[in-house]
Formats: structure tokens, C-alpha cells, sequence
């Protein structure tokens, strides 16, 4: 079984550059997490989708993050346009079903911004 | 608002040397306590869930125990190969995890 793939492994931008992050879940999870890690902070929730639906969006720390799961099967965040503080860790997390609760994670796409 | 803290921060052990890392946490509606192993450049790898008091788990060298306030993941006669970030969360009746900083180990062979 393929795990959860994320793409790019590392992006360097230019603060107020756009990046966009994808991430490919689990074959057949109808739940896609996403989280970040900043520099010497802990992991931190994002959003949570449901299939295409977003079900909780409370982590996402402003306008500037857009996420999108259209058709419910992989997931794109889009930061625009990107500020220093921005720069962490992006994590993709997936699971079967929302009783599930044991979350597969990706390798995490590393944002620098410069 | 859900509170995990972890302790040590950083753990350096000589192999065969057993230990122990501490999560405790503050939820409002525990429907789980999770433990994950992360190695550098890699995403958190899921070890244990334990959902109430008194419960425990072995996988390996690992332990985790679980009581009202806080969790303890015991490691015995660690090897190099358990060097990690062990990471902690807390999940309430939102799905969302609540994780701690994570206390990274070292063993030294």
C-alpha cells in the first residue's frame, strides 16, 4: 500500500511569492489533515477535510492559506503570497474514516521563505 | 484549549541503558492518547493509542502506560536504532491531535 505522498520535498520562495503544496493521500481515506511545524514550535492542526468537504478549517492562521481537495482525493495548500513566519514544516495526514483515528503521516514538505 | 507537555526535551542514552519520557496532558473529552516516532526528515510514524487510565501497550523495546494525567513511554535496553523525535498528542472530540514538542533520544552504542 502506498503511504501519504507530499510534493515538493523543500520549496525556497521570496517572501510574497505563492507556493503551493499537494499532498496525495491513502488510496480510499476519506479523511486529509493537514499540520505544520514551525521552527521550535510543536506540530500544529490546520484543516481537516472530509472527502472535498472541509469539516474544521480552525487551524488555518489566516487568508493567505488557501486549501482545496477537489473530486476528494488529493489536497493542495496554496500560501499567497507567502510571509516569513510562514516558513516550517508542512505535514499531510490521512485516515479511512472520521472514527479512525490513527493518522498516517507524509514525509512533510519543508517551506523556506526568504 | 488542550495542553501536552513533554519531558526531557532531549534524552542521551547509552545502549542498554533503559529510560523513560513523560507526556502530560490537559484535555477536555481524552477519546485518545497517541505516541508516534519521528525520524529526521520523515513524517511522525504511529507507535501507540491508548484510550483510558490504567491501559498499556508493548511494541519491541516500547512501553507506554497511560493514567489521568499523564503517559509514559518506557524504553528498555535501547538500542542506536531507537534514536528519534518521540512525539505525544492528545485527541479530544474534535479529531484534531494536540501535539507535544517531543523529546528527542540518542543511544549511543
Amino acid at each position: 500500500e502506498a503511504g501519504v505522498t507530499q510534493f515538493p520535498s523543500h520549496s525556497v520562495i521570496e517572501k510574497g511569492q505563492t507556493v503551493t503544496l499537494r499532498c496525495d493521500p491513502i488510496s480510499g481515506h476519506d479523511n486529509l489533515y493537514w499540520y505544520r511545524r514551525v521552527m521550535g514550535k510543536e506540530i500544529k492542526f490546520l484543516l481537516h477535510f472530509v472527502k472535498e468537504s472541509k469539516q474544521d478549517e480552525s487551524g488555518m492562521p489566516n487568508n493567505r492559506f488557501l486549501a482545496e481537495r477537489t473530486g476528494g482525493t488529493y489536497s493542495t495548500l496554496k500560501v499567497q503570497p507567502a510571509e516569513l513566519e510562514d516558513s516550517g514544516v508542512y505535514f499531510c495526514a490521512s485516515s479511512p474514516h472520521t472514527g479512525a483515528n490513527v493518522l498516517t503521516f507524509g514525509a512533510g514538505s519543508r517551506l523556506t521563505v526568504l | 484549549e488542550d495542553q501536552v507537555t513533554q519531558s526531557p526535551e532531549a534524552l542521551r542514552l547509552q545502549e542498554g541503558e533503559s529510560s523513560s519520557l513523560n507526556c502530560s496532558y490537559t484535555v477536555s473529552g481524552l477519546r485518545g492518547l497517541f505516541w508516534y516516532r519521528q525520524d529526521p526528515g520523515k513524517g511522525p510514524e504511529f507507535l501507540f493509542t491508548l484510550y483510558s487510565a490504567g491501559e498499556e501497550k508493548e511494541k519491541e523495546r516500547l512501553k507506554a502506560t497511560l493514567t489521568k494525567k499523564e503517559s509514559f513511554l518506557h524504553i528498555t535496553a535501547p538500542k542506536p536504532e531507537d534514536s528519534a523525535t518521540y512525539l505525544c498528542a492528545v485527541q479530544a472530540g474534535d479529531y484534531k491531535l494536540s501535539f507535544g514538542a517531543g523529546t528527542t533520544v540518542t543511544v549511543r552504542a
